[in-house]
């Protein structure tokens, strides 16, 4: 069956950076896209951007340029987020979901904790 | 970007009833609209595809409509496991959007 696991929580200071994984089985990685959304705390979902997993080609929403990168691993059927300089409003849950049309089947979730 | 307005922000039902939440786009966004369920510590559920497509498994009970910018998920005989947060997302143009979501208690 379609399962996309991700790892697990992070908890970090400002300034550090974070690597979250997803790791996605039962169907070909590279035949569709991989999308990040973005849940803060008791708020609603926000769509981060998508990575192409056929060209590794990502794009960005506007709040999401700069300090994150989405990545493949491609021969681990993995997708990877990277935040740099985390502050305290990268606060949040975020999540990976298969994209076709919109998106279909996601991740649990990484819960990332920004604190000093 | 497209802005999706979900209404109402939260509503109240019992078991049994049905219920009709909306979503309306800033612009027309075709037939590209998803709806998904939340509930709480989960990750969102894909419930409708293309704005009336029931996705894998989800019961007749839900049922999406709409084109260009307005559109409705309605659940007929509503039973105690469909309480939860529903969005809607629109992905006829980048930047994909979700709207701000409505919640479904218990009257």
């Amino acid at each position: 069956q379609i399962q996309l696991v991700q790892s697990g929580p992070e908890l970090k200071k400002p300034g550090e950076s974070v690597k979250i994984s997803c790791k996605a089985s039962g169907y070909t990685f590279t035949d569709y896209a991989m999308h990040w959304v973005k849940q803060a705390p008791g708020k609603g979902l926000k769509w981060m951007g998508w990575i192409n997993t056929y060209t590794g080609k990502p794009t960005y929403a506007d709040d999401f340029k700069g300090r994150f990168v989405f990545s493949l691993e491609a021969s681990a059927s993995t997708a990877n987020l990277q935040i740099s300089n985390l502050k305290n409003e990268d606060t949040a849950t975020y999540f990976c979901a298969r994209g076709v049309r919109g998106t279909d089947y996601w991740g649990q979730g990484v819960m990332v904790t920004v604190s000093s | 970007e497209t802005v999706m307005t979900q209404s109402p922000t939260s509503m109240s039902t019992s078991i049994g009833e049905r219920v009709t939440l909306n979503c309306k786009a800033s612009q027309s966004v075709g037939i590209n609209v998803d709806w998904y369920q939340q509930t709480p510590g989960q990750s969102p559920k894909l419930l409708i595809y293309g704005a009336s497509n029931r996705h894998t498994g989800v019961p007749d009970r839900f049922t999406g409509s709409g084109f260009g910018r307005d559109f409705t998920l309605t659940i007929s005989n509503v039973e105690a496991e469909d309480l939860a947060v529903y969005y809607c997302l629109q992905y006829g143009s980048i930047p994909y959007t979700f709207g701000a979501g409505t919640k479904l208690e218990l009257k």
